[in-house]
């Protein structure tokens, strides 16, 4: 089965850039979808197809893709950005796969 | 309002049965994919199953495979996730989600649902 690894947490001091990555081989040759879950609440998609944001994503918010690693970046970091972030992907013999989600700390 | 409400999560025995649910509002339902995903607690999120507009093709992760079936009724504009043979290990919140993109065209999921819990205890 397709695995996607992620750091468990990453912490970062407002108004500086988190950068948040996802590994699995092959990442190249895949979508990646990066999802914000906060506590209590449902996930949202920030970004999608590696780097397009949907509408109403602050543009702070980008992706990117390199090797075998996807990567978040959210810059100018605000305190409401803190959450979980899961990359997710789509793969021929394991469907659609999370990554385990990286727990981002604004200090 | 685009909205995913779903229900039928409850307190089961292992070995018991369930069936959730989700309805759907404020878009075309037949006209997107539509997914289960579940989230146990303090852990992270887990693709249960898939079904693409019209309920022909479905599709499942290994973990839940032979016990899971997924099915929609378009005219109703619901979801529905069958859960036979309860295991422990199958308590989780349950949050269905709608493609991104109708027709298929990429895997993200845009719309999810707040979810509802199966709780699965002897």
């Amino acid at each position: 089965s397709y695995v996607l690894t992620q750091a468990p947490s990453v912490s970062v001091a407002p108004g500086l850039t988190a950068t948040i990555t996802c590994g699995g081989p092959n990442i190249t040759t895949k979508s990646v979808h990066w999802y914000q879950q906060k506590p209590g609440q449902a996930p949202v998609l920030v970004v999608y197809d590696d780097k397009v944001r949907p509408s109403g994503i602050p543009e702070r918010f980008s992706g990117s893709k390199s090797g075998n690693t996807a990567t978040l970046t959210i810059s100018r970091v605000e305190a409401g950005d803190e959450a979980v972030y899961y990359c997710q992907v789509w793969d021929r013999t394991s469907d659609r796969v999370f990554g385990g989600g990286t727990k981002l700390a604004v200090l | 309002e685009v909205q995913l409400v779903e229900s039928g999560g409850r307190v089961e025995r292992p070995g018991g049965s369930l069936r959730l649910s989700c309805e759907a509002s404020g878009f075309i339902f037949d006209d997107y994919g539509m997914n289960w995903v579940r989230q146990a607690p303090g852990k992270g999120l887990e693709w249960v199953s898939g079904i693409d507009r019209n309920g022909d093709s479905t599709h499942y992760a290994e973990s839940v495979k032979g016990r899971f079936t997924i099915s929609r009724d378009n005219a109703k504009s619901v979801l529905y996730l069958q859960i036979n043979s309860l295991r422990v290990e199958d308590t989780a919140l349950y949050h269905c989600a709608r493609d991104f993109s109708p027709y298929g065209s990429s895997s993200a999921m845009a719309v999810w649902g707040q979810g509802t819990t199966v709780t699965v205890s002897s």
